[in-house]
């Protein structure tokens, strides 16, 4: 079942200019992450935040968590065409390693 | 980390028909997922494949439709039978487990019933 939403469910940016995604969870969390996904293909995951951590760098890539608001942010930097895609964040389950994903960020960047 | 493939990577299919889909990882692993993703939608957990025993179903999901096999720690098929146009999807299967944090995915069967 799903319990992240995203927001913007569409972003439209020029390359060069910063890209900002939010996430949103209904129950607790020992970790969320970010993947991204290409024209309908297979998913690449980007970064992993633990709950005890309140921000995170990867590259380009800046990932907040508050989880006292149970939201997260992912901020790409200096985007390129080559970050047009999906872009979703998941969460863990209570039990195993499954995990519950949002609807998703369509980002395009436009040259 | 783990390297997945997936076959078919996409099919077009009649409705009635069945398709299996084969998902291999290049090492052993404990956990393994199928997914299912429909058009514009995010992805929705089928079942955990569990190795040597019945697959565990969510909700919505049942075996009779989607049976599920994983006779070693390396590979998992997915069949999704009896298609109906609304099975046009794409099919994920992931890997999880040991020391990894992250849940990895194979590149998906992007599957079509007409």
């Amino acid at each position: 079942s799903q319990q992240g939403e995203e927001d913007p469910q569409a972003l439209s940016i020029q390359e060069g200019e910063n890209a900002t995604m939010n996430c949103s969870y209904k129950t607790s969390i020992n970790n969320l992450q970010w993947y991204r996904q290409n024209s309908g293909r297979g998913l690449v995951h980007l970064i992993l935040i633990r709950s005890n951590e309140r921000e995170k760098h990867s590259g380009r890539l800046r990932v907040t968590l508050d989880t006292s608001k149970k939201s997260s942010s992912l901020l790409i930097t200096a985007s390129r065409a080559a970050d047009t895609a999906s872009y979703f964040c998941a969460t863990d389950r209570d039990s195993g390693y499954a995990l519950n994903f949002g609807k998703g960020t369509s980002l395009l960047v436009t040259p | 980390s783990a390297v997945i493939s997936q076959k078919p990577s996409r099919d077009i299919c009649q409705r009635g028909t069945s398709l299996t889909i084969q998902c291999q990882v290049d090492s052993q692993v404990t956990m393994m997922f199928w997914y299912r993703q429909q058009p514009g939608q995010s992805l929705t957990l089928i079942a955990t494949a569990n190795q040597g025993s019945e697959a565990t179903y969510e909700s919505g999901f049942v075996i009779d439709k989607f049976p599920i096999s994983r006779p070693n720690l390396t590979f998992s098929t997915l069949t999704v039978s009896n298609m109906s146009p609304e099975d046009s999807s794409i099919y994920l299967c992931s890997v999880a487990g040991g020391n990894w944090e992250t849940q990895y995915f194979g590149p998906g069967t992007r599957l079509l019933v007409l």
